[in-house]
């Protein structure tokens, strides 16, 4: 079956304790992107990736790292988390960049920081 | 930064007809998305435009006009399972694939 997976689903850790959210697709695709959902501030993107090892900036970077080592996975990492940083996370892929192709969108995984 | 523009919320009739509408600033625009995202899930894709005009997808239609910076998502024969939130979202500037989404419209529909 064709999808996006993210892992954990769901987190709850303290201010300051490095995480990583592994993101994961089965279709090939070329581009990658993390957002964060926040309520009355809608979906804002992090970073997005066109492909193994080009990866840039979105809206919303400062405490986030990403990196494409592999095509199917791009993982988010926290190394400081703040309770700022308290939100949904929705990795998502589509099949190549600069195209009219839909996004695939994974779960979701809600992080809370205390 | 670029600001995109929807109702935060509307209700209509089961059976009925609802426009969503979604404004954005014109300057590097490369094409606009329309998902759909129930309460706890994730966004799922409804539509793509990048020309002038009305796409029609069944049920869904969208239209776009990159003169006047404007989009609308046109649901017809409202269901019970169209109450969601939809999402407009640009991508600009050209040549790069960032994308924006507006904070989305939840909609909800009544019998």
């Amino acid at each position: 079956e064709a999808q996006v997976t993210q892992n954990p689903r769901y987190l709850i850790t303290v201010t300051g304790k490095k995480l990583t959210v592994t993101c994961s697709q089965n279709m090939n695709h070329e581009y990658m992107s993390w957002y964060r959902q926040d309520p009355g501030l809608g979906l804002r993107q992090i970073y997005y990736s066109m492909n193994v090892e080009v990866t840039d900036k979105g809206d919303v970077p400062e405490g986030y790292k990403v990196s494409r080592k592999e095509k199917r996975n791009f993982p988010l990492i926290l190394e400081s988390p703040s309770p700022n940083q308290t939100s949904l996370y929705f990795c998502a892929s589509s099949l190549l960049a600069l195209s009219s192709y839909e996004q695939y969108f994974g779960p979701g995984t809600r992080l809370t920081v205390t | 930064g670029q600001n995109i523009d929807q109702p935060t919320e509307m209700t209509a009739t089961e059976g009925a007809i609802v426009q969503i509408n979604c404004t954005y600033q014109t300057s590097g625009f490369n094409g606009l998305f329309w998902y759909q995202q129930h309460a706890g899930e994730a966004p799922t894709f409804l539509s793509y435009n990048v020309l002038d005009g009305l796409e029609e997808k069944g049920r869904f239609s969208s239209f776009l006009s990159r003169s006047k910076g404007y989009s609308y998502l046109l649901l017809k024969e409202l269901q019970m399972k169209d109450s969601a939130s939809y999402l407009c979202a640009v991508r600009f500037p050209y040549n790069t694939d960032k994308l924006i989404f507006g904070t989305g419209t939840r909609l909800q529909v009544f019998p």
